[in-house]
């Protein structure tokens, strides 16, 4: 089946910290994956995607994420978090010849001043 | 360059009525898919439509519909609403092109969502 999992909905750190937070996911074929971010009242905002190729990922905001194939995982960091990255982050994963994505239930990131 | 958008913002109606969400793509974007996201879930796709056909479809039932225009604005309908229906419906839209051996995948741009409540 295909589905993706974002074991924390919930995460807080301070200001200044660093931040990981993680996807897995399963599927059948070659897997496109994708992180979005949303604010509340707002659509979702791409902030990276893999396809193919290096397997860390840059993105928009100072964002960064690492495939690992062999753990099925798509981990979204960054180095140091603002308040503004206060949101809630989706991991997404989709493939070749479709644009449905399947989403994970995603991540409420809260940031300590 | 407006970008994705959808009317109304919110809407509350009553079990059994029917609704329709209206949602314009990113100038350029002939493709629009919409999905379901209920309080605390991630989306759900729904189906997604290209030259004014469905070309793809999720797990929903045939209460939920829609057309594509030639401008490629799109409709979303949703007949003899349940309470469950309620949540956030977002419209996402892209170009599709064709390329040598598949599809390529373009980025998918996501409207503010209409919130639909019923009650």
């Amino acid at each position: 089946a295909q589905s993706v999992t974002q074991p924390d909905i919930h995460i807080t750190v301070s200001e200044g910290a660093s931040l990981e937070l993680r996807c897995n996911y399963s599927y059948g074929a070659t897997p496109y994956l994708f992180w979005y971010v949303q604010s509340p009242g707002q659509g979702l905002q791409l902030l990276l995607k893999y396809f193919s190729g290096d397997t860390l990922v840059q993105g928009i905001k100072g964002f960064e994420a690492e495939f690992k194939r062999s753990q099925s995982s798509f981990n979204l960091r960054k180095p140091s978090v603002h308040w503004s990255d206060a949101a809630e982050y989706f991991c997404a994963v989709g493939g070749k010849n479709t644009d449905k994505l399947i989403f994970g239930t995603g991540t409420r990131l809260q940031v300590f001043p | 360059d407006a970008g994705v958008t959808q009317s109304p913002t919110h809407l509350i109606k009553t079990r059994g009525q029917q609704v329709t969400l209206r949602c314009s793509p990113k100038s350029g974007h002939d493709t629009v898919s919409w999905y379901q996201q209920a309080l605390g879930q991630g989306p759900q796709f729904i189906f997604q439509y290209y030259e004014e056909e469905e070309r793809q479809r999720g797990n929903f039932p045939d209460r939920f519909s829609g057309h594509q225009f030639p401008n490629y604005s799109s409709e979303l309908n949703v007949n003899a609403l349940l309470l469950g229906d309620s949540a956030l419906y977002l419209c996402a839209s892209n170009r599709l092109e064709g390329l040598a051996g598949g599809i390529s995948y373009n980025e998918q741009f996501f409207g503010p969502g209409t919130r639909l409540t019923v009650l």
